[in-house]
């Protein structure tokens, strides 16, 4: 069974228009974090934002929201005021167990394009 | 800002031979990673590494892998005996063990073997 599940391959926003990139997991554990990473067509991954199962708000990270629903098992990423510079993969990340050695399963992604 | 930095950019090997990907963590972090991502698919999990040994390995790390902090900076992926699926882009990935234990990325190593 898949971990993380990104529905949208692609998404197409206008330019600073808001974008809601969706994002389902899948656990058992009770402790776990979320985190969305950014790959640009030059390859790289930035970290964007992180969620922990214990945090009772929504992370925010300037830009950035993500709108974490505990119940429903989502964590998707909101990006307001959408810039060129934002079309790029958006990658849905989760890390079970609250440890530095634990390694990242990530979705398949969505390619977000914003048109000017 | 500190950031990991991964040499080289692009490695081209012929199938059968050994590479050495090297890796620079940010110089505070305790934890260690190797992922890849194979062209359009999403990134994968090969090991993470802490106190001088392996912590966690995927069933994509077999004994054609192998990983070394050989000084107080770098981290090595070698591959020996590379095939041609081994092509992929290899990330290294290194964390300071914090609350989030968020992981920074390095630019990652486009492995093409032909």
């Amino acid at each position: 069974a898949q971990k993380i599940t990104q529905t949208q391959p692609g998404m197409f926003v206008q330019e600073k228009e808001a974008v809601t990139l969706d994002c389902t997991y899948d656990t058992s554990d009770q402790s776990y974090g979320l985190f969305w990473y950014k790959q640009p067509s030059s390859g790289e991954m930035i970290f964007l934002i992180y969620q922990g199962s214990y945090d009772e708000q929504n992370a925010t990270e300037g830009r950035y929201s993500l709108n974490f629903q505990k119940a429903r098992k989502s964590a998707n990423l909101v990006i307001s005021a959408s810039q060129l510079g934002d079309s790029a993969m958006y990658f849905c990340a989760m890390r079970e167990r609250s440890s530095g050695n634990t390694p990242l399963v990530f979705g398949k992604g969505t390619r977000l394009s914003v048109i000017a | 800002e500190p950031e990991v930095t991964q040499t080289p950019s692009h490695q081209v090997t012929q199938m059968g031979q050994e590479v050495i990907l090297r890796c620079v963590p940010i110089s505070n972090h305790l934890y260690f990673y190797w992922y890849r991502q194979i062209l359009g698919q999403k990134v994968e999990f090969l090991v993470s590494f802490y106190n001088n040994e392996i912590s966690e390995k995927s069933e994509i790390f077999d004994d054609q892998f192998s990983v070394e902090r050989p000084d107080g900076s770098n981290f090595t992926l070698k591959i020996r005996s590379t095939k041609l699926e081994d092509s992929a882009m290899y990330f290294c990935a290194s964390g300071s063990g914090g609350p989030a234990h968020e992981q920074y990325f390095g630019p990652g190593t486009r492995l093409t073997v032909t």
